[in-house]
């Protein structure tokens, strides 16, 4: 079975500039969830979706970030303009729906705003 | 709120010795516990999860943690540690009715040759 796929690996971009990130959850998978990763600290939520709608965007900096996942499978992170403090990894993960199954991570898209 | 706890951000044991990593939690209800494990410049691996029954949950490469509730605790162990072990360990929790998974900020396990 194919993993949570993310793209691209890594990312140096400088600020202010935007970026985006791709990601393909397991197949057949509702749940999409985007976390953020900063150096030293634990991955926190973003957003979540089922299938093509949100279930929680409440710490995801809307004024500059922003996601999709329009037909219910793949899912887009945008950052628009980047700040240095948005450098990090974007984790992208699925799960089945339901609250006992096990949530699987993508490798991480890594940012780093210059 | 909740909140998970990884009180050690770094546990360094001998190859071969048993090893401990872990983690309490402040969550009302039942929650889910989980244990995921970050190799260098990698993603998230799950290792094993705790939803119910048996208090001691076995997992990938020979980890297992159990759970104590009175003390609201879910510490991960192995009977003897590799070399290979090495990495950054992250305990999560899923309070009851949420569906998202909130983590600790990590510990760093070295296993010394």
């Amino acid at each position: 079975e194919a993993g949570v796929a993310q793209s691209p690996r890594y990312k140096i971009i400088e600020k202010r500039q935007s970026v985006a990130f791709w990601c393909n959850p397991i197949s057949g998978h509702a749940t999409l969830y985007w976390y953020q990763q900063i150096l030293g600290q634990g991955p926190k939520l973003l957003i979540q979706f089922q299938n093509n709608g949100v279930v929680d965007d409440s710490q995801l900096p809307k004024d500059r970030f922003s996601a999709e996942r329009l037909k219910g499978v793949d899912s887009t992170l945008k950052i628009q303009p980047a700040k240095l403090e948005d450098s990090a990894v974007y984790l992208c993960a699925s799960s089945a729906t339901g609250a006992g199954n096990t949530i699987y991570f993508g490798e991480g898209s890594w940012l780093t705003v210059v | 709120a909740q909140s998970v706890a990884q009180p050690e951000d770094q546990v360094n044991v001998a190859e071969g010795n048993p090893l401990t990593v872990k983690c309490t939690y402040s969550v009302s209800g039942n929650p889910y516990l989980f244990w995921y494990v970050q190799y260098p410049n990698r993603g998230l691996q799950f290792l094993l999860k705790y939803i119910t029954g048996d208090n001691l949950v076995k997992g990938s490469y020979g980890f297992e943690a159990e759970f104590n509730k009175s003390q609201t605790s879910f510490h991960l162990k192995k009977p003897s540690a590799l070399v290979s072990d090495s990495a950054l360990y992250f305990c999560a929790v899923r309070p009851p009715g949420a569906n998202n998974l909130f983590f600790g900020t990590g510990t760093r396990l070295t296993v010394i040759p």
